[in-house]
């Protein structure tokens, strides 16, 4: 089975602009959770979509935002780009009808530089 | 202060060794504990994972949580350069979403 991907690898962005990445999860997931991983915070959560609808949120400003298609397939968008937004951005999957949040499956991440 | 703390390391072993790898927490509701290894320029890899106390063995992993001492460890047994990787662990309460991680110890196995 494949695992999760994510596109692009590598992105440099300057400031202001925005920016979306892709996010496929393992097939038969329907779970997806992004999060951000820098040298100074380590990794820290920004959102689940669930079956097209955000099911949660963490403490990111409105410029993070995501959705999901029907194919579970997700996108998340940053707008107006600033400096430490650099960093490694990681998508995961859960397995449908698993026993809770403990078993996520990382995609190899896509690193964002912004200028 | 993070709920979740872990020393960055590097650490340096010889192969062969066994490694132990540690953190701590504050949050006395975390009740799911979990290993991720991620090599450079990949994302984390779930090793295992435990739920609340005990002992959980995997090949030449070793997990042991002490939840009254807020205190998990990961051992690795027989340690190859292939091991050379950062170790994160999360943690999860009962009916939570967000992984809470440590940062990483950063392991290096020299031949």
């Amino acid at each position: 089975k494949a695992g999760v991907t994510q596109t692009p690898r590598y992105l440099i962005k300057t400031r202001g602009q925005q920016v979306t990445l892709s996010c496929s999860p393992i097939s038969g997931h329907r779970s997806v959770s992004w999060y951000q991983q820098t040298p100074g915070q380590g990794l820290q959560f920004l959102f689940e979509y669930f079956s097209e609808t955000q099911r949660n949120k963490g403490n990111f400003p409105g410029r993070f935002s995501g959705r999901q298609f029907s194919n579970s397939r997700s996108e998340m968008n940053v707008s107006t780009l600033e400096l430490g937004d650099s960093a490694l951005y990681l998508c995961a999957s859960r397995p449908s009808g698993s026993s809770g949040y403990n078993e996520q499956f990382f995609g190899p991440g896509t690193r964002l530089t912004v200028l | 202060q993070k709920e979740v703390e872990q020393d960055p390391g590097p650490l340096s072993v010889p192969e062969g060794a066994i490694v132990s790898l540690n953190c701590t927490y504050s949050n006395s509701a975390f009740q799911y504990f979990m290993w991720y290894r991620q090599y450079s320029r990949k994302g984390p890899e779930l090793l295992m994972y435990t739920y609340s106390s005990g002992n959980k063995e995997d090949g030449r992993f070793t997990a042991q949580v002490d939840k009254s001492s807020k205190y998990i460890s990961l051992f690795i047994r027989d340690s190859q350069p292939s091991d050379s990787a950062t170790y994160l662990c999360a943690m999860l309460p009962n009916s939570g979403y967000a992984l809470n991680f440590g940062k990483g110890t950063s392991l290096l196995v020299t031949p």
